[in-house]
């Protein structure tokens, strides 16, 4: 069965400073690969997402994540990060399980960001 | 891109009652999915939801505790029967293509069960 490791359940950065969450998954083949952003009160927002090709993902708001099938990890990068980036971030793998594609995520990392 | 709405968006409720909870696009979708966020715990999907047939329940949920209705393109409720406090959850609703595709999520339905 698939599943999806977040290890850092809380991260505190300040800002202007450089960014990685870490995101290692389980799965016999390439997955689908997505990292989601959820703000207070907000629901999930897509930031990117790999598919196949290019392993460097450059996402929204300045986030990129590089896929890395050797270490079976998709960690979420942002060379300088902005008090706005305080949020929890999700990453999510899709792979066939019993015969049909389901979707897995992580338990989350919660970003806070200090001036 | 797809705007959701979900009613309420909180709730306390007693054990034993049942809660519907309302999830609305702003435009016609085919897929619609419900998740489950516990307490410390990441998104499980519950089941998908298309319009004009049974929804497709993840293994764990069934239809008797969380019966879902899909009366048309836009709209779509949940309802969490007979619950106790382990329903106690952030619930949420989901559209998309399909789950390689991007998910466009509702803000979430905050249920605590006393």
């Amino acid at each position: 069965a698939q599943s999806v490791t977040q290890p850092d359940i809380h991260i505190t950065v300040s800002e202007g400073a450089s960014l990685e969450l870490r995101c290692n998954y389980s799965y016999g083949a390439t997955p689908y690969l997505f990292w989601y952003v959820q703000s207070p009160g907000q629901g999930l927002q897509l930031l990117l997402k790999y598919f196949s090709g290019d392993t460097l993902v450059q996402g929204i708001k300045g986030f990129e994540a590089e896929f890395k099938r050797s270490q079976s990890s998709f960690n979420l990068r942002k060379p300088s990060v902005h008090w706005s980036d305080a949020a929890e971030y999700f990453c999510a793998v899709v792979g066939y399980s019993g015969g049909y594609q389901k979707v897995t995520f992580g338990i989350g990392t919660k970003l806070q960001v200090i001036p | 891109s797809a705007v959701i709405s979900q009613k309420p968006s909180r709730d306390i409720c007693q054990r034993g009652t049942s809660l519907t909870i309302q999830c609305q696009v702003d435009s016609q979708v085919t897929m619609m999915f419900w998740y489950r966020q516990q307490p410390g715990q990441s998104l499980t999907l519950i089941a998908t939801a298309n319009q004009g047939s049974e929804a497709t329940y993840e293994s764990g949920f069934v239809i008797d505790k969380f019966p879902i209705s899909r009366p048309n393109l836009t709209f779509s409720t949940l309802t969490v029967s007979n619950m106790s406090p382990e329903d106690s959850s952030i619930y949420l609703c989901s559209v998309g293509q399909g789950v390689t595709d991007t998910q466009y999520f509702g803000p979430g339905t905050r249920l605590t069960v006393l």
